[in-house]
């Protein structure tokens, strides 16, 4: 299996700008997270899905941020307009819910908002 | 609320020495699970052990094993004949049984030095 796979790896943009995070999870998986990770907050979950449906988004800082999973192969986490106290690393995991089963992360993106 | 608390920022220790690692939490609920997971240089989170807090029998990989005292809302990890692979931060997360959000303690920062 090839694992949770996001893209892009490292993202730069400037302030203002639309920036769209994408997550593939493992085939089978009907549980997607979206972490966000900063030195002062650490790891924080923003939201998750299950069944492709959102269940908790209690996490998302702002109206700025929205995510959606339109079907169960594929997520999207979007921030517009992205600011520079976006930056950080945003994660996206899988799991099978309602198991014990872990969350398997993916390598992440590291966005940095100049 | 759930909290995860790891109080030791840093560590450091010799290739082959033996390393414990803390980490506590505060729950009212019984049934539940604890994770330690491993964020190498890389920055890809890799789980390595868990345990399922109706078990007595601490949970062990091979180099790793758990020390879980459930009365004492402990679980701490300990890593035997250290390797320099074993350099990265260290989380320790929990989640309620039947949820799915994990709750991340703040990490330890644990460097092996050859």
């Amino acid at each position: 299996d090839a694992g949770v796979i996001q893209s892009p790896r490292h993202e730069v943009t400037e302030m203002g700008q639309e920036v769209t995070l994408r997550c593939k999870p493992i085939s089978g998986h009907n549980s997607l997270f979206w972490y966000r990770q900063t030195m002062m907050r650490g790891l924080e979950l923003l939201i998750y899905f299950n069944n492709n449906v959102p269940i908790d988004d209690s996490g998302m800082p702002e109206d700025r941020f929205s995510a959606k999973m339109p079907n169960a192969s594929f997520s999207t986490l979007k921030i517009q307009p992205s600011e520079p106290r976006d930056s950080a690393v945003y994660f996206c995991a899988s799991s099978l819910a309602r198991t014990i089963y872990e969350q398997y992360f993916g390598p992440g993106t590291r966005l940095t908002v100049t | 609320a759930q909290t995860v608390t790891q109080s030791q920022p840093e560590m450091s220790v010799q290739e082959a020495e033996t390393v414990t690692l803390s980490c506590t939490y505060d729950t009212s609920e019984n049934n539940y699970y604890l994770f330690w997971y491993k964020q190498p240089p890389s920055r890809q989170m890799i789980l390595v052990i868990r345990q399922e807090a109706y078990k007595q029998q601490n949970a062990t990989e091979n180099r790793f094993s758990v020390n879980f005292q459930k009365a004492a809302k402990s679980f701490s990890l300990k890593i035997s004949d250290s390797q320099l692979g074993d350099t990265a931060m260290y989380f320790c997360a929990f989640r309620i049984q039947g949820a799915q959000k994990l709750v991340f303690g703040q990490g330890t920062r644990l460097t092996i030095n050859p």
